[in-house]
């Protein structure tokens, strides 16, 4: 059964650093792409950037590009999704998900992230 | 990179179709195929529901069809049923090689 689980929900104080993971199992985790996805509170999906974890190639949406850093590790079949300094506008539901050809077909629960002081 | 758009809301009765359209540019929609579709409930996960502008992965009910047309794909759910009051999405490749999200359409079955 293929099955990503992420981190547990975080509570945070704006300018502090933040590394929330997503790991999968029940396939072969570098032969298909991982993708991260914000959704703010009441909000829309935004799709924030997605990378292959056999070579770690990385593509960024452009409104995401240098406010967040995503990176793997295949020996643990683990995504990973970090900022260096959070605001408050940081705070919002993170998920991420297997891509194969853009379609997002199996999603973890979603790490919610709350920055507030 | 706008968001594709999408009607904030549709309704009908149950037993009725509704449609939802997802507008993009010939950057996106418009040149690729890769065209998908999520129902997310309230408090829920994002769920598969259309990929490849129309195809049904295993276990989504028929009921849901996908199509494009130009610059604009749709989403139509026949033989409206309760269960199917949710959020809907649509994504799409861009020739960034990036994805974009439409602005999602609340389904409410009245």
């Amino acid at each position: 059964e293929v099955q990503l689980v992420q981190s547990g929900a975080e509570v945070k104080k704006p300018g502090e650093s933040l590394k929330i993971s997503c790991k999968g199992s029940g396939y072969s985790f570098t032969s298909y792409w991982i993708g991260w996805v914000r959704q703010m509170p009441g909000k829309g999906l935004e799709w924030m950037g997605i990378i292959y974890p056999a070579d770690s190639d990385i593509r960024y949406s452009p409104s995401f590009q240098g406010q967040v850093t995503i990176s793997a590790d295949k020996s643990i079949s683990t995504a990973y999704l970090q900022w260096i300094s959070l605001k408050a506008s940081d705070t919002a539901m993170y998920y991420c998900a297997r891509a194969s050809f853009g379609t997002l077909d199996y999603w973890g629960q979603g790490t919610l992230v709350t920055v507030s002081s | 990179q706008s968001a594709l758009t999408q009607p904030p809301s549709v309704s009908g009765s149950p037993g009725q179709s509704v449609t939802i359209s997802c507008t993009g540019t010939s950057s996106d929609v418009g040149s690729y195929n890769r065209v998908s579709w999520y129902q997310q409930p309230p408090g829920t996960a994002p769920k598969l529901m259309i990929y490849e502008v129309s195809n049904r992965p295993s276990g989504v009910p028929d009921r849901f069809s996908g199509s494009k047309s130009g610059n604009t794909a749709s989403l139509t759910i026949s033989g409206l049923q309760a269960e199917d009051e949710a959020d809907y999405y649509c994504s799409s490749y861009t020739s960034s090689s990036t994805y974009v999200f439409g602005t999602g359409t609340k389904v409410t079955v009245l």
